[in-house]
């Protein structure tokens, strides 16, 4: 079946440590985003890419860093720098790009991470 | 800037009917997406108007004023299983969520 697959989907860190999420997609879309979630709070945008080898700094980047060498994939990097990284996050795709971006959104099962 | 409203909490009983808004004022504009999320999981889609009026999906329905810079979800004939937050999300270039609206939806 179709659809995106985000691991872990629970994560412990100590403080100072970097952590990677990993997001894979077989959906064909060209659009990939990466949202945190906060208790009682909407979805914060932390990196797009709207193609291979590109990417752009969304709402809460800071701490946060990406790649995309290949298109079914987008992994989150959690860095050190992130002052408060305990949160819910949420990889999703969309077949939509660019200005338009008029995509729905698919969502993975979301990864939680826990800074002890 | 981009900034959505909606209410935090509501409570409705089963069988009723409940209509979720949202205000939004954002710099562009290229449709409104509506979408559900249950506790822990992930959001699914909803609904989505690029249009002004009304777009009905069964006990769900979208509405759309775009001079007004408002929308609202209508569930009809609630079910326990309705209960969750509904996030209203502005699309513009990427996607604007607003806080989300917890539904509580009781017997």
């Amino acid at each position: 079946d179709g659809g995106i697959t985000q691991s872990p989907k629970y994560l412990f860190r100590k403080e100072g440590q970097n952590v990677t999420l990993s997001c894979e997609q077989n959906l064909n879309h060209d659009a990939m985003y990466w949202y945190r979630q906060d208790p009682g709070q909407g979805l914060r945008l932390i990196y797009y890419s709207q193609i291979v080898n590109d990417f752009q700094k969304g709402d809460i980047a800071e701490g946060y860093s990406v790649s995309r060498e290949k298109k079914e994939s987008f992994p989150l990097t959690v860095t050190s720098a992130q002052k408060n990284p305990t949160a819910f996050y949420l990889c999703a795709s969309s077949t939509e790009t660019g200005a338009a971006n008029t995509g729905e959104l698919f969502f993975g099962e979301g990864s939680r991470l826990t800074v002890l | 800037g981009q900034n959505i409203d909606q209410p935090t909490e509501m409570t409705a009983t089963e069988g009723a009917i409940v209509q979720i808004n949202c205000t939004y004022q954002t710099s562009g504009f290229n449709g409104l997406f509506w979408y559900q999320q249950h506790a822990g999981e992930a959001p699914t889609f909803l609904s989505y108007n690029v249009l002004d009026g009304l777009e009905e999906k069964g006990r769900f329905s979208s509405f759309l004023s775009r001079s007004k810079g408002y929308s609202y979800l209508l569930l009809k004939e609630l079910q326990m299983k309705d209960s969750a937050s509904y996030l209203c999300a502005v699309a513009a270039g990427k996607s604007t969520f607003g806080d989300g609206t917890t539904l509580t939806v009781k017997p």
